[in-house]
């Protein structure tokens, strides 16, 4: 079955340093990747996504991920974090199974130091 | 202004009642979602629909009901059937399978509480 690993629960970065968050997936073939964010009692909102094509992926707010078929990884990075980064990410691949749904992993809560 | 909306934003309710979270979209999106979400355990898929009228099972559908006769709007009811039913949830919307880059895009989300 498909599954998404985030192995870090809390990450705490300072301001201005630089950020990369984990992700590993589980399948054979290339998933469909996304990374998104959510503030506290918010929804989700959409960083950055992977289909195919050049691995090295661009999205909002200065995010970046790569894609690593090697490593089965889709980290997650940003050379200069914000106070305002402070949020949960969550890494999900799409289902290849007729739902379409994604697949979650259970989330890394940014903390940024002053 | 294009986007999902979710009502209401919390909800209480106590034991045995139903209760319905509204969702609607105005995105033209043939496919929409509904996930729970719980501390530490990111979100799982309750229901699915992928055009009017139709709407599928997914992971933990035990205790919920959806119905989707309208295609910008995909309700979910919570039954007294739900046996731990406080939680945070979400509907999301996207293209669906016509589009090959499909993509879901969330509503803020409903805070549900049993008292």
């Amino acid at each position: 079955a498909q599954s998404v690993t985030q192995p870090d629960i809390h990450i705490t970065v300072s301001e201005g340093a630089s950020l990369e968050l984990r992700c590993n997936y589980s399948y054979g073939a290339t998933p469909y990747l996304f990374w998104y964010v959510q503030s506290p009692g918010q929804g989700l909102q959409l960083l950055l996504k992977y289909f195919s094509g050049d691995t090295l992926v661009q999205g909002i707010k200065g995010f970046e991920a790569e894609f690593k078929r090697s490593q089965s990884s889709f980290n997650l990075r940003k050379p200069s974090v914000h106070w305002s980064d402070a949020a949960e990410y969550f890494c999900a691949a799409r289902s290849m199974d007729s739902s379409y749904k994604l697949i979650f992993g259970s989330g890394t809560r940014l903390l940024v130091r002053p | 202004d294009g986007g999902i909306t979710q009502s209401p934003k919390y909800l209480f309710r106590k034991e045995g009642q139903n209760v319905t979270l509204s969702c609607e979209q105005n995105l033209n999106h043939d496919a929409m979602y509904w996930y729970r979400q719980d501390p530490g355990q990111g979100l799982r898929l309750i229901y699915y629909s992928q055009i009017v009228n139709d709407f599928q099972k997914g992971d933990i559908a035990e205790g919920y009901s959806v119905s989707r006769e309208k295609k910008e709007s995909f309700p979910l009811t919570v039954t007294s059937a739900q046996k731990n039913p406080t939680a945070f949830y979400l509907c999301a919307s996207s293209m669906g399978l016509a589009e090959s880059t499909d993509t879901q895009y969330f509503g803020p989300g409903t805070r549900l509480t049993v008292l």
